[in-house]
């Protein structure tokens, strides 16, 4: 499965602090997207990173990409109680007409006032 | 910006009744809308792609006519859960792809089934 795995799966931080996610994938991807997931609700798109991309950057969001390692991280700077959510990985693969998300498993983020 | 609207929000039902679950994209056209299903605290598992004016192609795993999709428009698919088990209870969620330049996918708030 392409699935991605995704570490820690639970962080809680105070706030101010930075808060930085893991995500790994298996295969060759097109793209890489975060999204944010607040409980019960539809996800929300942060910022997508090509694979021919390093680094990206999106107000307090930093995301880096190391396609050789087949892995992502997504830093969250100066933490705020709002930014408690899950934040998930996913990939898109490079053929395919599709275009289909796979999802990694997500870190569940709790930031503490 | 894109916005996708998915109804119910909440249903619950009673086992072997089927329910209808709408997903509509408001501000664009979407040729192409996907299904996924969420367990709590777990990711979303992919369970089928709908296209517009042709039959969706499901997921390995993912039973075609238990979860029926039809995408008769380029604004509106839906999922129809058939004879509904507490199985099936879950969190089930839409999405589109956005069009260029905007990024990414827009996702539907989401429905939570319940199965009773």
């Amino acid at each position: 499965s392409q699935q991605g795995e995704e570490d820690p799966q639970a962080l809680s931080i105070q706030e101010g602090e930075n808060a930085t996610m893991n995500c790994s994938y298996k295969t060759s991807i097109n793209n890489l997207q975060w999204y944010r997931q607040n409980s019960g609700r539809g996800l929300v798109h942060l910022i997508l990173i090509r694979s021919n991309e390093r680094e990206k950057h999106s107000g307090r969001l930093r995301v880096t990409l190391d396609t050789s390692k087949k892995s992502s991280s997504l830093l969250i700077t100066a933490s705020r109680a709002a930014d408690t959510a899950s934040y998930f990985c996913a990939t898109v693969l490079p053929t395919g007409t599709a275009s289909k998300l796979t999802f990694g498993t997500g870190t569940r983020l709790q930031v503490m006032l | 910006g894109a916005v996708v609207s998915q109804h119910p929000s909440r249903v619950i039902c009673k086992s072997g009744t089927s329910v209808k679950i709408e997903c509509r994209s408001l501000d664009f056209q979407a040729t192409t809308m996907f299904w996924y299903r969420q367990f709590p605290k777990q990711s979303l598992m992919l369970m089928a792609t709908s296209n517009e004016g042709s039959k969706a192609t499901y997921e390995q795993g993912v039973e075609k006519d238990k979860f029926l999709i039809n995408h008769a428009s380029l604004t509106l698919s839906t999922l129809t859960v058939t004879s509904a088990h507490p199985e099936d209870s879950s969190f089930y969620i839409c999405s589109a792809r956005n069009r260029p330049p905007v990024a990414g996918y827009t996702f539907g708030s989401g429905t939570r089934l319940t199965v009773v």
